[in-house]
């Protein structure tokens, strides 16, 4: 079965810097997705950024985006000009590949706190 | 496009009620899945249909809880009876069956067991 792991509970950043989060997972398979989801205090899940494991390159979504090392197994978040907005539970989440059963495995979050 | 539609977004109830939850996903997409989110946890996958057809339950505890998606549409989701460590908040997701990788959560709902 595959685990993910965040190790930060929580980290806090001061407006318009930047901040990593991070995100390390355990899997036998060679090929599968991550994510990033943020959860507001709404509750709603939205995603943020994903990656296929077999780009290299790694994804980018305007001020979001990841260092993925594959063979390390670790996938972690830079999030540049931290805004108020970006104040959330991020959650990093594996999925393997679409055939058949691809829920998404979640790591405990980490709780980002953006500071004025 | 409409999102993922769940309810009620709370919930009170005492131990050893029963409870139900609704789901219903974006229009088109075929699969649909219910997690849930212990306070201070990630969300864990607890069943999953395509169609309406399961297509994994193995971290659904079947001796209480149940799901069925009818017509392959909404999905209802059944804790019978409750315990207090069932507490959390259910969440309700859909992804369409072709570009799937993308899951589209509801708004949740909330239950307290007392």
């Amino acid at each position: 079965a595959q685990t993910v792991t965040q190790s930060q509970p929580e980290m806090s950043v001061q407006e318009a810097e930047t901040v990593t989060l991070s995100c390390t997972y355990d899997t036998s398979e060679s090929d599968y997705y991550l994510f990033w989801y943020k959860q507001p205090p709404s509750r709603q899940m939205i995603l943020v950024i994903r990656q296929e494991a077999y780009k290299q390159q790694n994804a980018t979504e305007n001020r979001f985006s990841v260092n993925f090392q594959k063979a390390a197994k670790s996938f972690s978040l830079k999030i540049s000009d931290s805004q108020l907005g970006d104040a959330a539970m991020y959650f990093c989440a594996y999925r393997s590949p679409g055939r058949g059963a691809d829920g998404l495995t979640f790591g405990k979050g980490t709780h980002l706190i953006i500071q004025p | 496009e409409a999102g993922v539609a769940q309810s009620p977004r709370y919930k009170i109830i005492e131990k050893r009620q029963s409870v139900a939850f609704w789901c219903n996903p974006i229009s088109g997409h075929a699969t649909l899945y219910w997690y849930q989110q212990i306070l201070g946890q990630g969300p864990k996958l607890l069943i999953q249909f395509q169609n309406n057809g399961v297509v994994d339950d193995s971290q659904l505890p079947k001796d209480r809880f149940s799901a069925e998606r009818l017509k392959g549409v909404d999905s209802t989701l059944k804790i019978q009876p409750a315990k207090l460590e069932d507490s959390a908040v259910y969440l309700c997701a859909s992804s369409s069956s072709g570009n799937s990788y993308e899951q589209y959560f509801g708004p949740g709902t909330r239950l307290t067991v007392t």
